[in-house]
C-alpha cells in the first residue's frame, strides 16, 4: 500500500522567491487536505480539496498562496513572495472520503521550508 | 468554533506503567475525535478515532481513548508503557459540518526504562 507522498522533502528558498509543493494522495482517496506545522505547534489546517473542488481555505491561506487538484489525483501548493513566516513543514494528508467527515486522514511525510 | 486542548505539554512515565495523555475539545455538534503521534523527521501516524457508539476506543500499538461527552474530553491511555511509545502526541477533533479539522499543541510522551 503507497502512503501519502509529498515533494520536495526538503526547500530552502530566499525571500521574494516562489515555491511550489508537490502532494501524492493514496490511490482512489477522493478528499486531500493541506496543513502548515511550525515548531512546537500541531498541525493548522489550510486548504480542503473534494475531487478536484477546494471547497474550503482557511483564513491562514492568504493571497499569496494557490492550491489547485487539477484532475482530483496530485496536489499542488504553491507560495508566492516567500516570506520568513513562511518557514514552517507542509503536510499534506488524505482520506477516502466516503460517507461522514469522520473517515481517516493518512498524512504525508511534508514538506519542510526554509526562507531565507 | 472548534478547539482542542492538552493541557501537557510533556508527559513523563516509567516503562511498565499506565500512561495517560489528556485532551479536552470543544465543537458545536457530535465530534469526530482523533489520536495521531509523531516521531522525529516523520509525518503524523494515526492511532485511533471516535466517530460514534461504544465510548472506549481501541487503536493501534495498544493504545485506547475513551469519549466522555459530560467532559468533553478523549484522553488516551495506555496500560504499559514502551520506550518506543516516547513522541509526540496529538488530538484532534472535527464537527459533523466543519471541513477543517483542529489540532492541540501536542504533548511530548517520553518514556524512561
Amino acid at each position: 500500500d503507497t502512503g501519502v507522498s509529498q515533494d520536495p522533502r526538503h526547500k530552502i528558498t530566499k525571500r521574494g522567491q516562489n515555491v511550489t509543493f508537490r502532494c501524492d494522495p493514496i490511490s482512489e482517496h477522493n478528499r486531500l487536505y493541506w496543513y502548515r506545522q511550525t515548531l512546537g505547534q500541531g498541525p493548522e489546517f489550510l486548504t480542503y480539496f473534494q475531487n478536484e473542488a477546494q471547497l474550503e481555505k482557511s483564513r491562514l491561506l492568504s493571497d499569496r498562496f494557490s492550491a489547485e487538484r487539477p484532475k482530483g489525483s496530485f496536489s499542488t501548493l504553491e507560495i508566492q513572495r516567500t516570506e520568513q513566516g513562511d518557514s514552517a513543514m507542509y503536510l499534506c494528508a488524505s482520506s477516502l472520503g466516503s460517507g461522514t467527515l469522520g473517515d481517516t486522514q493518512y498524512f504525508g511525510p511534508g514538506t519542510r521550508l526554509t526562507v531565507l | 468554533a472548534q478547539s482542542v486542548a492538552q493541557p501537557e505539554d510533556q508527559v513523563n512515565v516509567a516503562e511498565g506503567n499506565p500512561l495517560t495523555v489528556k485532551c479536552t475539545y470543544s465543537v458545536s455538534g457530535n465530534p469526530y475525535l482523533f489520536w495521531y503521534v509523531q516521531y522525529p523527521n516523520r509525518g503524523l501516524q494515526f492511532l485511533l478515532k471516535y466517530i460514534t457508539g461504544d465510548n472506549l476506543v481501541k487503536g493501534s500499538y495498544g493504545f485506547e481513548a475513551e469519549f466522555n461527552k459530560s467532559q468533553t474530553s478523549f484522553h488516551l491511555k495506555k496500560p504499559s508503557a514502551l520506550v518506543s511509545d516516547s513522541a509526540l502526541y496529538f488530538c484532534a477533533v472535527r464537527g459533523p459540518y466543519n471541513n477543517d479539522m483542529r489540532f492541540g499543541a501536542g504533548t511530548r510522551l517520553t518514556v524512561k526504562p
